[in-house]
């Protein structure tokens, strides 16, 4: 059973870096086919897809955070991880990770328990 | 951009009730379109994808529907454990994965 397991700071203050990393198991993040992908969720709002990566290097961001996002991944240590820029209270959130197929479908079928980062001095 | 919309918002139905939530797109996307049911403190989790496929191990009371601009979640019966939040997702436009901006179904 595959299971994404999240970890990072649950504060973070503002005009700083946020960083979140997903580590995976039961599977392998450089598996074909297979994304990795990072939503979020403000509190008491609905969900935005920030963005995603395949194992070789391609990745796809939400236009509207493409400038201060960048994710990367690991594959030795079968982690992929999440950075944002310059973040304001506007960013503070429950972060997901989540496995991304990346087909017709273009679903996200595997999610992390999730992570409320929170942007405060 | 794509614009997506649910209706209604927010719902109140008693077990056993059927429920229909409408999701649009405000250009085609064919059946390119995911639903995904999420409770209080918890991930999200795919229900349906592609307009009507249901995914492994989600009951068959759940059914999707719908091409193009309009779809449909129904669930036919429902259920305790069935109150929750849920999202459709356009997945046509890669350039963006939008999420709709849910619809709450709670105790009547």
């Amino acid at each position: 059973q595959l299971q994404l397991q999240q970890s990072g700071p649950g504060l973070v203050k503002p005009s700083e870096t946020l960083s979140l990393t997903c580590t995976v198991s039961g599977g392998s993040i450089s598996s074909n086919g297979l994304y990795w992908g990072w939503i979020r969720q403000p509190p008491g709002k609905g969900l935005e897809w920030i963005g995603s990566m395949y194992y070789s290097g391609s990745t796809y961001y939400n236009p509207s955070l493409k400038s201060r996002v960048t994710i990367s991944l690991d594959s030795s240590k079968n982690q992929f991880s999440l950075k944002v820029r310059s973040v304001t209270a506007a960013d503070t959130a429950v972060y997901y990770c989540a496995r991304h197929i990346f087909d017709s479908s273009n679903l996200f079928d595997y999610w992390g328990e999730g992570m409320l980062v929170t942007v405060s001095s | 951009d794509i614009q997506m919309t649910q209706s209604p918002s927010s719902l109140s139905a008693s077990v056993g009730d059927r429920v229909t939530i409408t999701c649009r797109t405000s250009q085609n996307i064919k059946n390119y379109l995911n639903w995904y049911q999420q409770k209080p403190g918890k991930a999200p989790k795919l229900l349906i994808s592609a307009a009507s496929s249901l995914q492994s191990g989600v009951p068959s009371r759940f059914s999707g529907s719908g091409y193009g601009t309009d779809f449909t979640l129904t669930i036919s019966s429902l259920q305790p454990e069935d109150f929750a939040t849920y999202y459709c997702q356009q997945s046509y436009f890669t350039t963006s994965f939008t999420f709709g901006p849910g619809t709450q179904v709670d105790m009547k």
